[in-house]
């Protein structure tokens, strides 16, 4: 079973508050991941990591930011939520190195709503 | 066109036919393949990972993989409803995710 954990496991705010969702991994991998996923649709990357003070944005355009401070640490912050951030956000890490596995095991995710 | 695509479904097999997943992708120097299973409110985790081509086996599900044609496959043998999910294959030199097939295995 993958050590990846996310908190809150459902968070459930108002418009303009700053939020910090939690992502921890115990398994020593360099890479990690932000996904956003609405309910039914596919997953958006927003933020990845290849190791401390690495970041980069993904895919899909957020108004999130990420940091990397240490290499189990993977926070995303919303500094003023709005309705439309209202998704799923799952994390995700994967081993390091640039061979050819890129296994990657996600935390439970958070349910974020902004009311 | 996706980089990586997948038919969306649902694709309803009967309990203990086989399911087959199909998936393409568009870059031709894409090295590893991954099939992910993601239940409904669960987050995804990684049932398959290939990276040459052929077949390889873990218990029920093969993965199949033809780099010349740029599709790798998922066959679930003698389904069952827990099954049912939706199966995500991803593509890796930067792994992209398709959108998912939806997989309804009928008791």
């Amino acid at each position: 079973e993958a050590d990846i954990y996310q908190t809150p496991r459902y968070l459930v705010i108002g418009t303009g508050k700053k939020i910090t969702l939690e992502c921890s991994q115990t398994m020593g991998h360099d890479k990690m991941y932000w996904y956003q996923q609405d309910p039914g649709m596919e997953l958006h990357l927003i933020h990845y990591s290849y190791g401390v003070n690495s970041t980069e944005k993904g895919d899909l355009s957020s108004e999130s930011t990420v940091s990397r401070i240490r290499t189990e640490h993977f926070p995303l912050t919303l500094e003023s939520a709005r309705p439309s951030h209202t998704s799923q956000y799952l994390c995700a890490s994967s081993e390091s190195g640039t061979g050819w596995a890129d296994e990657q095991y996600f935390g439970p995710g958070t349910r974020l709503t902004v009311t | 066109q996706k980089e990586v695509e997948q038919n969306s479904g649902p694709l309803s097999v009967p309990e203990g036919a086989i399911a087959s997943l199909n998936c393409t992708y568009s870059d031709r120097v894409s090295q590893s393949f991954f099939w992910y299973r993601q239940y409904s409110g669960k987050s995804p985790e990684l049932i398959m990972s290939i990276y040459s081509n052929g077949d390889k086996e873990d218990g029920r599900f093969t993965a199949q993989l033809n780099k010349a044609s740029q599709y790798v496959s998922l066959l679930i043998r003698d389904s069952q409803p827990s099954d049912s999910a939706t199966y995500l294959c991803a593509v890796k030199i930067k792994t992209i995710f398709g959108a998912g097939t939806r997989l309804f295995v009928k008791a």
